[in-house]
């Protein structure tokens, strides 16, 4: 089983919709959690983080976490053509170690 | 700078060879990642230093894999015997303290022929 797993996509949607990509994770003690975005040929940007179970909201972006389940989502709304990349979850143990999925491919058609 | 660099940007070298790779930090920054990168991948964790010393090199593939951040600002990543599976691209990342917001640099994309 792979520590942090990400369905690989591509997860294709209109522009304007809500786009819901998801994240599982294998170590109960992960505690800090990150949504990179990484557009093709260029470097991870961090759209955001959350350490706590419950919904974090930045702008379009919104993050989720049930560390019960080892769940952790990002939902994107009014999605940009703009917006197409790829998204990385990452999760960090207390020993700062950073654990990246394989990230999801996700298309917004204008 | 403004940012984390890395350089070269890209680095072409034969099967065998040794090569430096170079991450220069945030000003200020003391925590540095180093991270590889293949083709439809994640960034996959090598080593992580706080100052000067490998807080956790657990993701380093081998021995012929090294890193040092002598003075606690830029780092090097050195690669001995390098190998075909070694092509990827080399990411480094640096934070104000361990465990906050990682800011990645461009990139080294190392090709061995």
């Amino acid at each position: 089983q792979k520590e942090v797993e990400q369905n690989s996509g591509p997860l294709s949607v209109p522009e304007g919709a809500i786009a819901s990509l998801n994240c599982t994770y294998s170590d109960r003690g992960s505690q800090s959690f990150f949504w990179y975005r990484q557009y093709s040929g260029k470097s991870p940007e961090l759209i955001m983080f959350i350490y706590s179970n419950g919904d974090k909201e930045d702008g379009r972006f919104t993050a989720q976490l049930n560390k019960a389940s080892q769940y952790v989502s990002l939902l994107i709304r009014d999605s940009q053509p703009s917006d197409s990349a790829t998204y990385l979850c990452a999760v960090s143990t207390g020993g700062f170690k950073t654990i990246f999925g394989a990230g999801t491919r996700l298309f917004v058609k204008a | 700078g403004a940012g984390v660099s890395q350089t070269p940007s890209n680095k072409v070298t034969e099967k065998g060879k040794y090569v430096e790779l170079r991450c220069d930090p945030i000003s200020g920054h003391t925590a540095l990642y180093w991270y590889r990168q293949s083709l439809g991948q994640g960034p996959e964790f090598l080593i992580y230093f706080q100052g000067t010393g490998a807080a956790d090199d657990s993701g380093l593939p081998n021995d012929r894999f090294f890193a040092v951040r002598p003075e606690g600002s830029v780092s090097t990543l050195k690669i001995q015997r390098t190998e075909r599976g070694d092509s990827a691209v080399y990411l480094c990342a640096s934070s104000l303290i361990q465990g906050e917001t990682q800011y990645f640099g461009p990139g080294t994309r190392l090709l061995v022929l």
